[in-house]
């Protein structure tokens, strides 16, 4: 029982380098998020996703790229990275938007140098 | 835009006292949501509260929705070594979005 699965769960990268981030869940969920973590400040949205092949801005999406090509899986893309996009991101599921519990991974842990 | 503000930051007890959380929206919401974050874990579904003035427990976990369903707490009862956490509310408003709070850090001492 998978659940959701993000790969990488460490990275370190350089300034100015690029990545994705990758997301999958096996519970046949619609909907998809990606979050950040910083320390005292929670969870902030950065995309979300209400279907295949759609995608829509959540509170600090700039810097971020975001694909839902399939269903499952739920890519988050930096360009260009930068030292204040160091932060634990959390992909997350649910079954609707409202009223449902969101499923989180494991994390991954990006630190940009 | 909609904030939820959750108080306080820290929280350290001592083993078998109480804790609770605060949680408080700037907007009305239609629900909110709590999750426990274990020490670099990620965090997990809790409980969910709908109607107004709606009081759930789980075990020595009291959750409770304000009348005006624009605030809601967390009570633990007697706490324990597997209480330690963060603990986030999250809101839902007509957005349907989720807004997490900033978590409350319980630690406590055996």
């Amino acid at each position: 029982n998978a659940g959701v699965t993000q790969t990488p769960k460490f990275r370190v990268l350089k300034t100015g380098q690029s990545m994705t981030l990758l997301c999958a869940q096996d519970m046949n969920h619609e909907y998809m998020y990606w979050y950040r973590q910083d320390p005292g400040m929670g969870l902030r949205l950065i995309h979300y996703s209400v279907g295949e092949g759609t995608t829509a801005k959540g509170e600090v999406p700039d810097g971020y790229n975001v694909s839902r090509l399939k269903k499952q899986n739920f890519l988050l893309g930096l360009e260009s990275a930068a030292p204040s996009q160091t932060s634990v991101y959390f992909c997350a599921s649910s079954y609707r938007m409202s009223g449902q519990p969101q499923h989180f991974g494991d994390g991954t842990r990006l630190s940009i140098l | 835009g909609q904030q939820v503000m959750q108080i306080p930051q820290y929280q350290h007890v001592q083993e078998g006292e109480d804790f609770t959380t605060y949680c408080n929206s700037s907007t009305t919401l239609s629900n909110i949501q709590w999750y426990k974050q274990r020490p670099g874990g990620h965090p997990v579904f809790l409980i969910q509260l709908v109607k107004s003035g709606e009081v759930k427990k789980q075990k020595r976990l009291t959750f409770q929705f304000g009348e005006a369903k624009k605030n809601s707490s967390l009570h633990i009862t007697a706490t324990q070594t597997t209480d330690v956490g963060t603990y986030f509310c999250a809101g839902s408003d007509s957005s349907y979005k989720l807004i997490f709070g900033s978590g409350t850090r319980l630690l406590v001492r055996p």
